[in-house]
């Protein structure tokens, strides 16, 4: 069974950084391109950002751009993004999801999400 | 950037009945391979995202057979047949052909 669990949210001042962690099992990690993508609260969806299977490709929305960092840790089956100079419209949570084949194909499989408030 | 434009924002039906969501793109969805990578997700109640539909008419696995993608090119569909409780959510269309991977905003589905 693919699992992916998020995990680094919290309460971060503006300005401030966090991390956040995804832990996959159920499947061949570095076989596969992965994703953040977030919801602000009552809001819609908001991709943020890919990584390819082997760190090769990466993407970002224009709202993160130079602000975030995906990365990835095959041998440790995690994904990661580093977020600096957080504002307060970063706000959401923070989902980490798998596509159905290595990079395309919809988002198949999606964590639970981690909750990422940024306030003073 | 592509943008997605769902429509309704909201509907409600009755159980049994049929619901259409329309999902236009602002460019062509067709990949340089030749594939479209449009999908459908439903979000219910406090809960994350769940694929229904890929590239455009896949059913991903277990997605009841209720549920139905078409379109091409820059216009698609998603229709619920015999809607039933569990339907409850709401609805987004992605696009997965071009980056930044876009999503439309969203439409509610209630159940009268």
């Amino acid at each position: 069974e693919v699992q992916l669990v998020e995990s680094g949210g919290g309460l971060v001042q503006p300005g401030r950084s966090l991390k956040l962690s995804c832990v996959a099992s159920g499947f061949t990690f570095s076989n596969y391109g992965m994703n953040w993508i977030r919801q602000a609260p009552g809001k819609g969806l908001e991709w943020v950002a890919y990584i390819s299977s082997g760190s090769s490709y990466i993407y970002y929305a224009e709202t993160v751009k130079g602000r975030f960092t995906i990365s990835r840790d095959n041998a440790k089956n995690t994904l990661y993004l580093q977020m600096t100079s957080l504002r307060s419209e970063d706000t959401a949570l923070y989902y980490c999801a798998r596509p159905l084949y290595s990079s395309h194909g919809g988002f198949a499989y999606w964590g639970q999400g981690t909750l990422v408030t940024v306030s003073s | 950037d592509v943008v997605m434009t769902q429509t309704p924002v909201s509907m409600s039906v009755s159980l049994g009945g049929q619901v259409s969501i329309s999902c236009r793109s602002s460019q062509s969805l067709v990949h340089n391979n030749g594939n479209t990578y449009l999908s459908w997700y439903i979000q219910k109640p406090s809960q994350s995202p769940q694929l229904l539909i890929y590239k455009v008419s896949n059913r991903f696995s277990g997605i009841s057979d209720r549920f139905s993608g078409s379109g091409s090119g820059t216009d698609f569909t998603l229709k619920i047949s015999r809607v039933e409780p569990d339907d409850l959510g709401v609805y987004y269309c992605g696009q997965g052909t071009q980056y930044p991977l876009t999503f439309g905003s969203g439409t509610k589905l209630e159940i009268k």
